[in-house]
């Protein structure tokens, strides 16, 4: 099956900057990229996703690209504020299919 | 929060005793799914549902069984339970025609 890497674990961010995280996926077949936020005791949330015919797409501060050559894509969030402070997951999926694979999480903090 | 609900949102039990947590949904969505999130794993699939009486086998379905007997309402059962199954439970829905993924509050469940 598919397996989903995502780095890094953890990403500490003064406010203002920008933060990168990078996910690999290991299945050519998949062709639809979420990213997720979770909050404290709150269930993840949709914030961006991307398909494979797409190579980058953008709303407001956060922005998703994908390499398909590569098998990478990544979730870019500019001008952070304390708010972005959660947990991010990326996940990998077929299009129409029934299973979704998340990578580990990558842990934000963005510091005031 | 896509109109979905968890009950119980916590729980404690014992191991080698059946459990029984519900999941549900005011939206008439078509696809329903449980997840379990553990540190360093993600979110892992264990079973899904593809309509009324129509379910599948995730990756971690292992000691875990499913039932939909309505579009509202998806049922995991732990039929004895281990400390293994100690874990937040999430179930989702899924949304249009990448089935994007919108989850509920979770369950919160230990196994002593």
């Amino acid at each position: 099956g598919e397996n989903v890497e995502q780095h890094p674990s953890t990403l500490s961010v003064q406010e203002g900057d920008s933060a990168v995280i990078k996910c690999t996926y290991s299945d050519s077949a998949s062709n639809y990229f979420p990213w997720y936020k979770q909050e404290l005791g709150k269930g993840p949330q949709l914030i961006i996703d991307i398909r494979s015919n797409v190579g980058e797409k953008k709303d407001q501060r956060i922005a998703v690209t994908l390499n398909k050559t590569a098998k990478h894509f990544s979730l870019h969030i500019t001008e952070t504020q304390p708010e972005d402070s959660a947990v991010y997951f990326c996940a990998a999926s077929i299009d129409t299919g029934n299973q979704f694979y998340f990578g580990t999480g990558t842990s934000l903090t963005v510091i005031p | 929060d896509a109109g979905i609900t968890q009950s119980p949102r916590h729980k404690v039990t014992e191991t080698g005793t059946p459990v029984t947590l519900r999941c549900h949904q005011t939206e008439n969505h078509r696809y329903m799914y449980w997840y379990r999130q553990d540190p360093g794993h993600g979110l892992r699939l264990i079973h899904y549902s593809y309509g009324v009486k129509d379910t599948d086998k995730g990756e971690v379905s292992d000691g875990y069984s499913v039932s939909r007997s309505k579009t509202e309402d998806f049922l995991l059962t732990l039929e004895s339970a281990t400390s293994s199954q100690t874990s937040v439970y999430f179930c989702a829905v899924g949304r249009g025609e990448s089935r994007e993924q919108y989850f509920g509050p979770g369950t919160r469940l230990t196994v002593t």
